[in-house]
């Protein structure tokens, strides 16, 4: 199994361009989660989806939307794109809260904005 | 609103010297509190979890917690520190089902082992 993968791993983006990031999981789990990564911040939950055809706002959304339409992807949008969304994006997936607890991870994306 | 400090951004130890790394967490139902590890340029792996039970939970590679409601503290530890044990280190913690199975992180700490 490969887990959870992130397409692209790098990308450099001018400010107003527009880009998705794609995230697959193998794992048939139902729910599906993007978070960035800023230094000094931890991890910030941006949306996350808790089942096919299914989103929520996070903690940070602004700037972003997503879409579930296939249960293995969940797709991360950025219309146009700002320095401030310079970041590492990871997307995470699970199993439903007490089914196990654990989040499962992909390697990230690195976005630059410029 | 479930929140989590770490106290400490950057934590330096010797090879074989004690690890004490710090998480304090603030919940109002009894809370699920995680540790995540992330290896440099990769994404987060659970260390170890604490859901019910016994409160001393024991992880991978030789990590272990202890959930002390008394301090809403939840710190990892593991008695002798390895050169791969570099990495940050991150403390989480969850409110539960329904609609608050959701992570909050704590800003993390930088492992640091020096030989």
């Amino acid at each position: 199994n490969a887990g959870v993968t992130q397409t692209p791993k790098f990308r450099v983006l001018k400010t107003g361009q527009s880009m998705t990031l794609l995230c697959a999981q193998d794992m048939n789990h139902e729910y599906m989660y993007w978070y960035r990564q800023d230094p000094g911040m931890g991890l910030r939950l941006i949306h996350y989806s808790v089942g096919e055809g299914t989103t929520a706002k996070g903690e940070v959304p602004d700037g972003y939307n997503v879409s579930r339409l296939k249960k293995q992807n969940f797709l991360l949008g950025l219309e146009s794109a700002a320095p401030s969304q310079t970041s590492v994006y990871f997307c995470a997936s699970s199993y439903p809260f007490g089914v196990t607890y654990e989040q499962y991870f992909g390697p990230g994306t690195r976005l630059t904005v410029t | 609103a479930q929140s989590v400090t770490q106290l400490g951004s950057h934590v330096s130890v010797s090879e074989g010297a004690l690890v004490l790394l710090r998480c304090n967490y603030s919940s109002s139902v009894p809370p699920y509190l995680f540790w995540y590890v992330q290896y440099p340029n990769q994404g987060l792996q659970l260390l170890l979890k604490y859901t019910t039970g016994a409160t001393l939970v024991k992880g991978i590679n030789g990590f272990e917690a202890e959930f002390k409601k008394s301090e809403t503290s939840f710190h990892l530890t593991k008695p002798s520190a390895h050169m791969s044990d570099a990495a940050e280190y991150f403390c989480a913690v969850s409110e539960g089902g329904g609609s608050n199975y959701k992570l909050t992180f704590g800003k993390g700490t930088l492992l640091t082992v020096n030989p």
